[in-house]
């Protein structure tokens, strides 16, 4: 298994320019899950889904989107690129239960 | 929501001592206590997840435990390693929504050889 697959690993964006980052786990997890994590404060959930067709919102989504058309992707979508949303983003999966999660690599971000 | 709450902030020891760290989260409705390890420029990668009160887990050199009742978790490293040297993080589901974690701001370690 590959687990969770992030792509890019890095880019840089300008300011009002849109993208997808990827997302996909091999592992057929119900539970995916967008982080991005700002230095010094600690990891913050924009979006999740418990299901393929199933999203929500986490506590900071505000300028992005998702969709979960099949249980293996979760894209996240920038439309208009700011540099508040420079940051270290995190996919990750996890299985129904108390199970722990399984992270991505994570792509870095930057918006000038 | 809930609060999860780690202490301390960083700390560095030297190679061989055994070190700890807490993990305080409020007692009412727990749903799980998940501890993560996180290396500089890598992904957080799972080490426990614990349910039950009273409960131990041991991972190597590493173990935790867990108190329901006052809303702690304590993460021991005996021996520390330098390659031990990472961030350590816990989160607990959120009380209303066991779907979501909610996560502590983590304890860095740094383990001088």
């Amino acid at each position: 298994n590959a687990g969770v697959t992030q792509t890019p690993k890095f880019r840089i964006l300008k300011i009002g320019q849109s993208m997808t980052l990827q997302c996909t786990q091999d592992m057929n997890h119900n539970y995916m899950y967008w982080y991005r994590q700002d230095p010094g404060m600690g990891l913050k959930l924009i979006y999740y889904s418990v299901g393929a067709g199933i999203t929500d919102k986490g506590e900071v989504p505000n300028g992005y989107n998702v969709s979960r058309s099949t249980t293996e992707d979760f894209p996240l979508r920038l439309e208009l690129a700011a540099p508040s949303q420079t940051s270290v983003y995190f996919c990750a999966s996890r299985p129904l239960g108390d199970s722990p999660l399984h992270f991505g690599n994570g792509t870095r971000l930057t918006v000038t | 929501i809930l609060n999860v709450e780690q202490s301390p902030q960083s700390l560095h020891v030297q190679e061989g001592d055994s070190t700890n760290f807490t993990c305080s989260f409020p007692s009412s409705n727990f749903y799980a206590l998940h501890w993560y390890r996180w290396e500089t420029a890598k992904s957080p990668e799972a080490l426990f997840v614990m349910t039950l009160n009273g409960d131990e887990k041991k991972k190597g050199r590493i173990s935790a435990t867990l108190n329901t009742k006052e809303g702690y978790s304590y993460l021991y490293i005996k021996g520390s390693q330098p390659e031990d040297s990472a961030t350590y993080l816990c989160a607990s589901p959120n009380a209303g929504n066991n779907r979501k974690l909610i996560w502590g701001l983590g304890t860095s370690l740094g383990v001088n050889p």
